[in-house]
């Protein structure tokens, strides 16, 4: 079974702290993604990754930045948290246009 | 751009009862359409992925078709349940731009 993990379930900042959110994948997978879901506005792509040390901006890549020094690893890094990055994150992984795997989610909460 | 759309944004029924969901695109230009499911303050649980040159995929008690040239898919869930109460989103892999765009789904409500 593929299993998608995230760091955290919960999670509380406050505004103007720097925030990292962490992805692992198990299946070797190529494609990483990093997604909010937002009532009314459902999934939208921030960020997504092909390779290791590559990246490419998604729909909404502003206040955001990602990291992948692993192919099993992409770090989602908020640079200075703001109360409209409260929001749930959602991680996911593919290989090629295959289904994407997603983790549990975390919801944070920037105050 | 692609536009993914699910209508109605929700749907209650009894239990027994057969269903469909709908759902349209505007680009016909895609690699696959993707169902999921996703239950409250979880992630997305994928269903059923319909390649382009398909017409149609079956897993238990769903079937989803795809009608490229029309923009349209559904996802046929027989006798329904209430534990398929959740919300079910269709999602898109667009040649040109590589990625999957989303509908804002379906949240639906299966009464006992």
């Amino acid at each position: 079974d593929v299993k998608v993990t995230q760091s955290s379930r919960y999670l509380v900042k406050r505004t103007g702290e720097k925030v990292f959110l962490e992805c692992v994948q198990d299946m070797d997978h190529e494609n990483m993604f990093w997604y909010r879901q937002d009532p009314g506005l459902g999934l939208r792509l921030i960020y997504f990754s092909y390779d290791v040390k590559m990246k490419e901006k998604g729909d909404i890549p502003e206040g955001y930045s990602v990291s992948r020094e692993k192919k099993e690893r992409f770090s989602l890094i908020l640079e200075s948290a703001s109360t409209n990055q409260t929001s749930m994150y959602l991680c996911a992984s593919s290989q090629g246009t295959d289904t994407q795997y997603f983790g549990p989610g975390t919801r944070l909460t920037v105050l | 751009k692609q536009e993914v759309t699910q209508i109605p944004a929700a749907l209650s029924v009894p239990e027994g009862e057969n269903l469909v969901l709908n759902c349209s695109f505007t680009d016909s230009a895609i690699y696959n359409l993707q169902w999921f499911r996703q239950d409250p303050g979880k992630g997305l649980t994928s269903l059923l992925l319909i390649q382009s040159s398909q017409r149609e995929q079956t897993s238990g008690r769903l079937n989803a078709s795809l009608d490229k040239s029309s923009g349209r898919s559904t996802l046929y869930i027989a006798a329904s349940q209430p534990g398929d109460s959740a919300t079910y989103l269709c999602a898109v892999y667009t040649g040109a731009n590589s990625k999957l765009t989303f509908g804002k789904g379906i949240t639906l409500s299966v009464r006992p």
